[in-house]
């Protein structure tokens, strides 16, 4: 199974609200990533989880708050966004491995709409 | 630091057609090179990988070779189909980007035409 899941697939949001992207895989990766893609350009990075701890934030604003509960889940936590913060929010997941090759594996995203 | 470069977009060929779309890059060191695929509104997909000099990653009849003395890693493919028709993004990850990041290029649109 080489799948990544995103719930929810879309989500319309206002400025004063609170949700949460979901993103799962069972693919016995260590590494999770948090990416946003806006229209016609390729994804840029904002975290990465190693081992379930956060090793890598793109300096990305405190609105966003990512979250990995266990090997499994990762989850991004949202409040207060912008109408520039809509986006296509890709997570994905690879091993771990130091200065090897390896793949990341995307899931389909979350379409995301700050109205 | 590191960067991809691909070929301008969009790309619009006939069914059956000859594909290469260019793809270059700056590293030092010795990246691994990807070739990802993105469907309309879809997340990104593993295309094909090198990761050493002169490996040939391949996979769907879409083919790449890592070529260290041009750095390079051209996608091909002999014959195109409609269903080909999607965003294609080269990308590396290397010493310099540590193990978990990857640099992508700009992404080529590719349309098929029937």
């Amino acid at each position: 199974d080489t799948e990544v899941t995103q719930t929810p697939k879309h989500l319309v949001m206002g400025m004063t609200n609170k949700k949460s992207l979901k993103c799962e895989q069972h693919m016995g990766h260590r590494a999770m990533y948090w990416y946003k893609q806006k229209a016609k350009k390729p994804p840029e990075l904002m975290f990465v989880y190693s081992y379930e701890k956060l090793s890598i934030n793109e300096s990305v604003p405190s609105r966003f708050s990512p979250e990995c509960p266990n090997s499994s889940l990762l989850n991004l936590h949202l409040h207060a966004l912008q109408p520039e913060d809509s986006a296509l929010y890709l997570c994905a997941s690879s091993q771990v491995t130091d200065f090897s090759s390896y793949e990341q594996y995307f899931g389909p995203g979350t379409r995301l709409t700050v109205t | 630091g590191d960067s991809v470069t691909q070929m301008e977009g969009p790309v619009t060929l006939s069914e059956e057609a000859f594909l290469t779309i260019n793809c270059t890059y700056t590293a030092t060191g010795y990246p691994s090179l990807f070739w990802y695929v993105q469907y309309p509104g879809e997340g990104l997909q593993l295309l094909l990988k090198a990761t050493k000099a002169d490996d040939k990653g391949s996979n769907k009849g879409f083919e790449a070779t890592y070529r260290k003395e041009t750095t390079s890693f051209h996608l091909e493919k002999g014959s195109v189909q409609v269903s080909d028709s999607a965003v294609y993004f080269c990308a590396l990850s290397g010493p310099n980007q540590g193990a978990q990041k990857l640099v992508f290029g700009q992404g080529t649109r590719l349309t098929i035409n029937p």
